[in-house]
């Protein structure tokens, strides 16, 4: 069974530029998360879907950041402009019971 | 107070060795408990879940203290791919599905 899948795999860009991230979450999968995680720290909670709702988005910076979730599968998540804060590995994970997350490899970001 | 604090570590231990690690949580509506393992650059996979009256799989073993708000996870005869950080994970307030730890660094040394 494939895994959760994520491109690309590293990013680097300049400040001030623009970045998307994609997600394929597992098969019959209806929840997906986007997560952020630091060097050194636990993955953090952007955003949550359910099927193609956002039901939890309270972390989202959203002046910059934005995510969706088409046709309640793929999902993007896009940050404009980057900051040199927004250094990271960017983690996809989906599940099917409520705590049993399956991650994807991430996105390793490099804003400088 | 932090929702999840686990002591970064690291914890360096030879082969063979058993090896216990603790977590505290916040929350004390938190009704799931999970341990995740995440190898250097990988992604974090579930470990095992935490069961009130305690769990086994094999040579780690997982326990929940409601009363002091703790969970814990004890790795028996520890192997050289057992070297990886290990993440506390607890269901956070409202509607929150997970919160985690920064996580528990293990090495194991030959």
């Amino acid at each position: 069974e494939a895994g959760v899948v994520q491109s690309p795999r590293y990013k680097i860009i300049e400040k001030k530029q623009p970045v998307a991230f994609w997600c394929n979450p597992i098969s019959g999968h209806n929840t997906l998360y986007w997560y952020r995680q630091n060097l050194g720290q636990g993955p953090e909670l952007l955003i949550r879907y359910e099927n193609e709702e956002a039901v939890d988005d309270s972390q989202l910076p959203k002046d910059r950041f934005s995510a969706e979730r088409l046709k309640g599968v793929d999902s993007t998540l896009k940050i404009q402009p980057a900051e040199l804060g927004d250094s990271a590995v960017y983690l996809c994970a989906s599940s099917f019971l409520p705590y049993e997350q399956y991650f994807g490899p991430g996105t390793r970001l490099t804003v400088t | 107070r932090k929702e999840v604090e686990q002591d970064p570590g690291p914890f360096n231990v030879p082969e063979g060795a058993t090896v216990a690690f603790n977590c505290t949580y916040s929350n004390s509506a938190s009704q799931s408990f999970f341990w995740y393992r995440q190898d250097c650059r990988k992604e974090p996979k579930l470990l095992m879940s935490v069961y009130s009256s305690g769990n086994e799989d094999g040579r780690f073993t997982a326990q929940l203290n409601r009363a002091s708000q703790y969970i814990s996870l004890l790795i028996r005869d520890s192997k050289l791919s057992d070297s990886a950080t290990y993440l506390c994970v607890v269901n956070g307030r409202g509607n929150t599905p997970l919160v985690f730890g920064k996580g528990t660094r293990l090495s194991v040394i030959a």
